[in-house]
């Protein structure tokens, strides 16, 4: 059966500061990968999704960026975070766009 | 453009009564697919159900049920004699076709009070 691994599950990081979440899955190949962002209070928003290795689209203009090494791995980053990047992070995989997608844990970030 | 919407911030209800959830969602595709999501406390999003436009049939799934009505751009969520277990926020959700993302609603926080 296909996992989903999300980490670290909270993260607190100064202003300034670089940030590198990774979220990798298993038991499937070459799915599609998404990450979103929650606000408080507020539906998911999706930052970056890829098709395949190297791929990245980006849905909205941000301080954060996407890549994807390997088939089975996605990174979200940022040279440098703003006190606006808190949040909570959200990766995602499915087979297909046509499928359901399936979430990891969460990454709860607080910028301070 | 993709919409969704979901009027209701906050339910709460006693343990044991039915609660219905709101979608009514926005498209011009003529294929899209509605789905339900559910986020416990600890923070994953957990996937109920997927629908298709071209299927509005209703599914009832335990004490979870949906009502997909196309006339009136709704997609309900009821869940009958809820329990605590069923507090958590849900998300209504909605792909187009040749669209790679799901737009969620803002969620209904649902708490069912013991």
């Amino acid at each position: 059966s296909q996992t989903i691994h999300q980490w670290p599950a909270t993260l607190v990081q100064p202003v300034g500061s670089p940030l590198s979440l990774e979220c990798t899955v298993e038991g499937t190949s070459n799915p599609n990968l998404y990450w979103y962002r929650q606000a408080a209070g507020r539906g998911l928003q999706l930052l970056f999704y890829s098709v395949g290795i190297g791929q990245i689209s980006s849905e909205v203009p941000q301080n954060l960026s996407a890549s994807r090494p390997q088939d089975r791995q996605f990174i979200l980053s940022s040279k440098k975070l703003l006190l606006s990047d808190s949040g909570f992070y959200l990766c995602a995989w499915r087979e297909s766009p046509l499928t359901e997608a399936f979430f990891g844990q969460g990454t709860r970030l607080t910028v301070v | 453009a993709q919409k969704v919407t979901q009027a209701q911030t906050e339910i709460s209800v006693v343990e044991k009564e039915d609660v219905t959830l709101d979608c009514v969602y926005e498209t011009r595709d003529t294929t899209y697919y509605l789905f339900w999501y559910k986020q416990p406390p600890s923070g994953e999003l957990v996937f109920l159900i997927r629908r298709n436009s071209f299927d509005e049939q209703n599914e009832i799934s335990g004490r979870y049920s949906w009502n997909f009505q196309k006339s009136t751009s709704s997609f309900n969520f009821t869940i009958t004699a809820s329990q605590v277990v069923d507090s958590a926020v849900y998300f209504c959700a909605l792909r187009g076709t040749g669209a790679n993302n799901l737009f969620f609603g803002t969620g209904t926080r649902l708490t069912v009070i013991p």
